[in-house]
Parts: structure tokens; sequence; C-alpha cells
């Protein structure tokens, strides 16, 4: 079966600088992909999707970028703030399969 | 807009009590619907999923049962909580997977502390 898994379980940013959160994906025929931000006590919310037809994909602030060579793909959070400071998830799926989630990265921004 | 409700937020239940938790899900019909359980570490785990009023596929054998009575109403159930059953409990929808872009949405999330 599909796992998903980020490279990192925490990762520290300061205020302004541009984060780099990485998924890697075990199954070649996932096609659509899914990053989620889930800030403490709540229920993930979803950022930004990708499909496998696709390279990149921008949204406000965020770019996800995938490597389908490498099974790869990274969320980009331009200019972090204080409030991007949440457990980041990516998820993916094969056809019509129920998507299969990552652990999770925590995202830490110092003012 | 599409919403989702999920309640109650928190709950404090003894060891061998009932547990109910509701979820609805608003401006869309036929959804599928599903119950994850996040314990510590933040992994998701799938619980249980349905694709149509009393249509349930379990994921994993446990304490827990699931129901839809309607297209849009979702509930898991115990009839006795052990410790183990504590956690954060997510409900969650999407469109059929058919669709090319199946994204999960997830409602806020129920607190469970069985002590």
């Amino acid at each position: 079966g599909e796992s998903v898994g980020l490279h990192l379980p925490t990762l520290s940013v300061q205020e302004g600088d541009n984060s780099i959160i990485n998924c890697a994906y075990s199954n070649s025929a996932s096609d659509y992909f899914i990053w989620y931000k889930q800030e403490s006590g709540k229920g993930p919310q979803f950022i930004i999707d990708i499909r496998s037809n696709m390279d990149k994909r921008q949204g406000q602030r965020v770019t996800v970028l995938l490597n389908k060579t490498v099974k790869h793909l990274s969320l980009q959070i331009a200019a972090t703030q204080p409030g991007d400071s949440a457990v980041y998830f990516c998820a993916a799926r094969e056809g019509s399969y129920i998507p299969t989630f990552g652990r999770g990265t925590s995202l830490i921004v110092h003012p | 807009s599409q919403t989702i409700h999920q309640w109650p937020a928190t709950l404090v239940q003894p060891v061998g009590s009932p547990l109910s938790l509701e979820c609805t899900v608003e401006g869309t019909s036929n959804p599928n619907l599903y119950w994850y359980r996040q314990a510590a570490g933040r992994g998701l785990q799938l619980l249980f999923y349905s694709v149509g009023i009393g249509q349930i596929s379990s994921e994993v054998p446990q304490n827990l049962s699931a129901s839809r009575p309607q297209d849009r109403q979702f509930i898991l159930s115990s009839k006795k909580l052990l410790l183990s059953d504590s956690g954060f409990y997510l409900c969650a929808w999407s469109v059929p997977p058919t669709a090319v872009r199946n994204t999960i949405y997830f409602g806020e999330g129920s607190w469970l502390t069985v002590v």
C-alpha cells in the first residue's frame, strides 16, 4: 500500500523567511496530492492540491512542487508569519482510493 | 458553500460508558463521509468511511462503530469505552472519489478523554 512520510518532524524558521516542507510518497501510481495545515486543537485545513499532470501550483503565499521522478513533493511558504505556525500534512491518492496521510511536520515560526 | 459540523467538541467519559459523536455536512449531497482518529504523534488513522446511507466500511477492528442514518449525517459510537479510546476524533467529507479532485475536508474535531 501507499506510504507517505515527511522528512522532518519539526521545522523552525524566523519570521519573514521562506519555509519549505518536504514529503515523500511510495506509490508511483499516485495521481493527486494535498497539503493540509492543522493548528493546535483544530481539524486539518485544506491549503492547496496538485494533480500528477502538473509540476507546480501556486496559491496565496504557498507553492506546491511535485517531482514524480523521485516521488517527492514540497510545500513552500513565502514570507512565513507567526500565524503559519502549525502542523503541516501531505496526502497522496491513487485513482479513486482514499488519500493516505503523512505524519505531519510541525512548523515553528520565531518572531 | 459546504460546511461540516461535529459535536461535542470535548468530552470526558468514564471507562465502560457509551459514546456518541455526531457529524453533519451541509451544502452538498451524497458525500463520502469519514471518521479519523488522531493520537499523539499527529498521525491520522482512518476508522470508518461511508459512501452512502447505511453503507459503512471499517478500516480497523476495534471497540467503535459507525452509522449513517441520513445522507449527510455520520455517527461514531461505542457501547463501552476503553482507556485506549482516548484521542482526537475527526469527521470528514469528500465528493465521490470518481471526481478528479477528491479533497477530504475535516471538521473541527472532538477531544475524547476516557478516565
